[in-house]
């Protein structure tokens, strides 16, 4: 059962551009919704999160895009550079005291072009 | 500041062995999640450690098992290995359940 789905599955920008990646997810108790990069080899490093009760996040030129009541959130890339290549998962999870599981989508790997 | 270690970073098993990977958090961090990532896939959360016990797991049989220790630091054993369980076997620290930071992970190859 796949709580999170994500797409594209992959992305070509060309340098300067805008990336735009989307995720869609099902279960209303979620409340924290993070955005990972990672690098081939590499674990996942964590760029952005949101929580539910703000519609927008922004952090240098990357922007979290989120919609509630369609149970939607997106990430933005602005001015997307070559080092921006990698693949991109959204996760989201309910925190409930201590920590709390995530469920990733499904990634999107992105190439940003000279 | 040492953000998540994990070893070994690569291992090649056979069919049928029993393997333990280890997880050292981020200093100050103490919950310890696991998950494993199949090739070209999002990671699947496996289980999470919190004051050394077992607090929330995910669909994976019993041949998948883990500990932490006093000081935080974790181990995942899976028994009875399969080919399916070849992956990238990856650990998280966390500490107020947000800003989970993620390891190099541990790249599980079995034969």
């Amino acid at each position: 059962q796949q709580q999170v789905k994500q797409s594209p599955q992959s992305l070509i920008v060309q340098k300067g551009g805008i990336s735009i990646i989307n995720c869609a997810y099902e279960n209303t108790a979620f409340d924290y919704f993070p955005w990972y990069q990672q690098f081939p080899g590499k674990g996942p490093a964590l760029l952005i999160a949101i929580r539910p009760d703000v519609s927008e996040k922004k952090e240098g030129r990357f922007t979290i895009s989120f919609n509630k009541s369609a149970k939607q959130f997106s990430l933005h890339i602005m001015d997307s550079q070559p080092g921006d290549s990698a693949t991109y998962f959204c996760a989201a999870s309910k925190i409930s005291g201590t920590a709390s599981k995530l469920t990733f989508g499904t990634g999107t790997r992105l190439q940003v072009t000279l | 500041d040492a953000g998540v270690t994990q070893s070994p970073t690569h291992l090649i098993k056979t069919r049928g062995q029993q393997v333990t990977l280890r997880c050292s958090p981020k200093s100050g961090h103490d919950t310890v999640s696991w998950y494993q990532q199949a090739l070209g896939q999002g990671p699947q959360f496996i289980f999470q450690y919190y004051e050394e016990e077992e607090r929330q797991r995910g669909n994976f049989p019993d041949r998948f098992s883990g500990h932490q220790f006093p000081n935080y630091s974790s181990e995942l054993n899976v028994n009875a290995l399969l080919l399916g369980d070849s992956a990238l076997y990856l650990c998280a620290s966390s500490w107020t359940g947000l800003m989970a930071f993620f390891g190099q992970g541990t790249r599980l190859t079995v034969v």
